[in-house]
């Protein structure tokens, strides 16, 4: 039971913002969205989260809408290393173990 | 900072060998997770630890154990390994944070295991 839905796929020019959209429609009033990045064979890497308020870091922005129920990540100025899938990821899974739940996610080409 | 390290990165064991891998955090965070990732699927959450001396299972815990030797490591031990147990296996950890909804995790970069 999917809790976020993101495109499959996106294209970005080098040198150019990446704007990647998340749809959590279901999304509960206390839930966090987290943003995390995968690069091929390697390690799941924390990009960013927020609850309400739009976000910054020296990684990307978090611009969650005014209901919540969507989100966009935004890299301002793609590179090619960011070449990876983007998993957007709402709450935890059940139980108590607070694991997150890591869906399809957005594989983000960054093209020369 | 090396943040989540684990050892080895790369492993081939023969069906019914055991082997154990190793995931140690220098970020004094209270809690570590072993999950496993097959090719082209998210990760699945094999036995975690809320903090130093307990474990619990997660989703897809049979043929492992798991054993929190102090608050910086959380070993992962196959006992007797079976081709469906080849797989990438990270660890991951994270702080306790006071919202029970917030839980930034950080991951190690995996442990590839192939059972022949």
């Amino acid at each position: 039971d999917a809790k976020t839905t993101q495109p499959p796929s996106m294209d970005c020019a080098e040198g150019r913002a990446a704007n990647l959209p998340c749809n959590h429609s279901t999304i509960s009033g206390n839930e966090y969205v987290y943003w995390y990045r995968q690069i091929h064979s390697q390690g799941p890497q924390y990009i960013i989260h927020g609850l309400k308020n739009n976000e910054t870091n020296e990684m990307a922005s978090l611009i969650i809408t005014e209901d919540r129920k969507s989100s966009t990540l935004i890299l301002p100025h793609a590179t090619l290393r960011d070449t990876a899938v983007y998993y957007c990821i709402v709450g935890f899974g059940s139980g108590s173990a607070r694991q997150l739940t890591f869906g399809s996610g957005t594989q983000l080409t960054v093209l020369p | 900072n090396a943040g989540v390290t684990q050892t080895p990165k790369f492993q081939v064991l023969k069906t019914g060998q055991s082997m154990t891998l190793q995931c140690a955090q220098d970020m004094n965070h209270n809690s570590m997770y072993w999950y496993r990732q097959d090719p082209g699927m998210g990760l699945r959450l094999i036995y975690y630890s809320a903090s130093e001396g307990t474990t619990d299972k997660g989703e897809v815990p049979n043929g492992y154990n798991v054993s929190r030797l102090n608050k910086r490591e959380f070993s992962l031990r196959l006992e007797s390994a079976a081709p469906s147990q080849t797989s990438v296996y990270f660890c991951a950890s994270s702080e306790v944070d006071r919202s029970p909804n917030k839980n930034i995790q950080y991951f190690g970069a995996g442990t590839r295991l192939s059972v022949l």
